[in-house]
């Protein structure tokens, strides 16, 4: 069964101060590891699709990359305007769902 | 540029009734799902179709019933409503090639007493 597991639950940043969000996984073999962003009230925006070991995606502040058991989700100088929840999810071969994690609920200090 | 739109967005319900969650895309988008979302559980697939007229289970799908008489609309009907269903309820789509990307609603919230 596909397992997704984020880390921290919730973290909490004064502006400018980088860090990193964990996103762990079990998949029988990995077809593609998503990011996405939701904001209160909203629903989930994508962000990343990843698909090796060793990719890496950049967006602004945000930077994805993945290894065969986990991705990391780095963001970089932040400001307020990033404080949202950041869902990782994974699909399997030939599955057409998404296996979400329970999500990082990040929030940036001014 | 409307993308999915759900309705309605907050509803509440006693337990035993039924109702139908309506969601429509104007993307063309061929792949359709319906999550649901609960405190620490994080996204969890309900129903997803793939083309009209094709539907398919997802991880909890016990209570839903969910039909794709056309590319725009993928309803979920709830035949009898529990407490166990109050949650805040997902519409998705994207494209077959790639349904890893996905665009969502803004959700429904349900309550069930």
């Amino acid at each position: 069964e596909d397992q997704v597991t984020q880390s921290p639950e919730a973290l909490r940043l004064q502006e400018g101060e980088s860090s990193s969000l964990n996103c762990s996984y079990t998949v029988s073999g990995l077809r593609g590891l998503f990011w996405y962003r939701q904001d209160p009230g909203k629903g989930p925006e994508f962000l990343f699709t990843l698909y090796s070991a060793g990719e890496e995606k950049e967006k602004e502040r945000l930077k994805a990359t993945l290894t065969k058991k986990e991705s990391f989700l780095h963001i970089t100088a932040p400001k307020p305007e990033d404080s949202a929840t950041y869902l990782c999810a994974v699909q399997g071969p030939g599955a057409q769902k998404l296996v979400f994690g329970q999500g990082t609920r990040l929030t940036i200090n001014p | 540029n409307a993308g999915v739109t759900q309705t309605p967005k907050f509803q509440v319900l006693k337990t035993g009734q039924s109702m139908t969650l309506q969601c429509a895309q104007d993307m063309n988008h061929e792949y359709m799902s319906w999550y649901r979302q609960d405190p620490g559980m994080g996204l969890r697939l309900i129903h997803y179709s793939v083309g009209a007229g094709i539907t398919d289970q997802g991880e909890v799908p016990n209570g839903y019933n969910v039909s794709r008489s056309t590319t725009e609309d993928f309803p979920l009907r709830l035949l009898s409503a529990a407490p166990s269903q109050t949650s805040v309820y997902f519409c998705a789509s994207g494209l077959i090639a790639d349904t890893g990307e996905l665009f969502f609603g803004e959700g429904s919230r349900l309550t069930v007493l």
